[in-house]
């Protein structure tokens, strides 16, 4: 099964953009990337998803790499709500479409 | 506004004991699951459903059974409680898509299972 890797913690400064890294090299044509976080004490909410492109909401910008081995999750002005573990998943094709499947993710310190 | 609830929140039993945590989603979702967390980890698929009378077992399913009877609930039964499966239970649920892996998962709350 394709997998992810993402370093076990970060740590930023309030209002400073962050970027948070994740390797996937085994993804499948079909494979979607998404992005789940954790804050604490409560249930994960999704963030973003793509496939190829790069992709905005209102939380965060995803950008994929060309060969699509790895992908960015980006914060642009980070706040202390925004301390979480952020989970890079991958969907669909190989890992089976409807099944999340976590891994340890990255722990985000913010500092005020 | 739809949400998914769980109750209950916080729950202590013994061991032995068949222990019965509800998920209830009001989006008409399809897709649900049931995951567990326990300290310093991810969470991992105890069970899932793509819909009604449909069942399917996850990475981590002894000792746990669901059944689902109507398209709002999944109930998670834990047949004979042991102290292993003190843990964190989140619920979640999903709509159906074309199965491409595009669908988002909305996550309840949470329920803290602790068998003495």
């Amino acid at each position: 099964d394709a997998k992810t890797t993402q370093p076990n913690s970060m740590e930023s400064n309030e209002e400073e953009p962050v970027h948070l890294p994740c390797n996937h090299s085994t993804i499948s044509g079909t494979d979607y990337i998404h992005w789940y976080r954790q804050l604490p004490s409560q249930g994960p909410e999704y963030v973003i998803h793509g496939l190829t492109s790069n992709v905005n909401n209102r939380m965060a910008s995803l950008a994929i790499a060309e060969d699509r081995k790895s992908s960015t999750l980006i914060l642009h002005r980070a706040t202390l709500r925004d301390a979480a573990v952020y989970y890079c998943i991958l969907r669909g094709g190989s890992q089976g479409a409807q099944k999340l499947v976590f891994g340890q993710g990255t722990r985000l310190t913010i500092n005020p | 506004d739809a949400e998914i609830t769980q109750s209950p929140r916080h729950k202590i039993t013994e061991t032995g004991r068949q222990v019965t945590l509800a998920c209830h989603q009001t989006w008409n979702h399809n897709n649900m699951f049931w995951y567990r967390q326990d300290l310093g980890h991810g969470l991992r698929l105890i069970h899932y459903s793509y819909g009604v009378q449909d069942t399917n077992k996850g990475e981590v399913s002894d000792g746990y059974s669901v059944s689902r009877s109507n398209t709002e609930d999944l109930p998670l039964t834990l047949e004979s409680a042991a102290s292993s499966q003190t843990s964190v239970y989140f619920c979640a649920s999903s709509e159906s898509t074309s199965g491409r892996g595009a669908d988002t998962q909305y996550f309840g709350p949470g329920t803290r299972l602790t068998v003495l």
